[in-house]
């Protein structure tokens, strides 16, 4: 079956250290998204690509990092300049554009140590 | 600015009683609506979504929504709650060419 996949589900980072999210889709989406989800404050867009070797960066993309080298794969790097780590990080993709809704990933919790 | 507001942060109904979470929007353009549902821990799953046509819309999981163009509202509804559907709801709209704007969710409690 066609999804995404987000790994891993539990993550913990240590002070001063950078940490990657993955997320992979075979659902043959040319765009993919990191959310971030804090409690009471809904999904907000940390970067956003249309299609590989290009993307945009959302309203809180600060202290964070994405590449898109291939079509299927849209890593997420929290770098420690991003002080406030502690959240669920959703992947999402769709196709063409925002007439069509997102597929998403089950999420990554991200702790501090 | 575009937004959407979902005004009930909580929601408590009785198994088999109706359900209707409120979704306003502000967009300029026509709007492309969607409503998701969240479990614990999961990511989001699409219920239904509406682009054009039919103001009303069926989904999954015996959900509907309306679109009132005049009120800029995309309630969602149900005719008689079950406690599988105790989670988490998010209403978003389609801004720009690849932005979605989510409203910031309601959870819904369902009492046996």
């Amino acid at each position: 079956d066609g999804g995404i996949t987000q790994s891993p589900k539990y993550l913990f980072r240590k002070e001063g250290q950078n940490v990657t999210l993955s997320c992979e889709q075979n659902l043959n989406h040319d765009a993919m998204y990191w959310y971030r989800q804090d409690p009471g404050q809904g999904l907000r867009l940390i970067y956003y690509s249309q299609i590989v070797n290009d993307f945009q960066k959302g309203d809180i993309a600060e202290g964070y990092s994405v590449s898109r080298e291939k079509k299927e794969s849209f890593p997420l790097t929290v770098t420690s300049a991003q002080k406030n780590p502690t959240a669920f990080y959703l992947c999402a993709s769709s196709i063409e554009s925002v007439r069509q809704p997102q597929h998403f990933g089950d999420g990554t919790r991200l702790s501090i140590l | 600015a575009q937004s959407v507001t979902q005004p009930d942060i909580h929601i408590t109904v009785s198994e088999g009683a109706s359900l209707e979470l409120r979704c306003n929007y502000s967009y300029g353009a026509t709007p492309y609506l969607f409503w998701y549902v969240q479990s614990p821990g999961q990511g989001l799953q699409l219920l239904l979504k509406y682009f054009s046509g039919d103001t009303l819309v069926q989904g999954i999981k015996g959900f509907e929504a309306e679109f009132k163009r005049s009120q800029s509202s995309f309630n969602l509804r149900k005719p008689s709650v079950h406690w599988s559907d105790a989670a988490e709801y998010f209403c978003a709209v389609g801004a720009g060419t690849y932005k979605y704007i989510f409203g910031t969710g309601t959870r819904l409690k369902v009492l046996a």
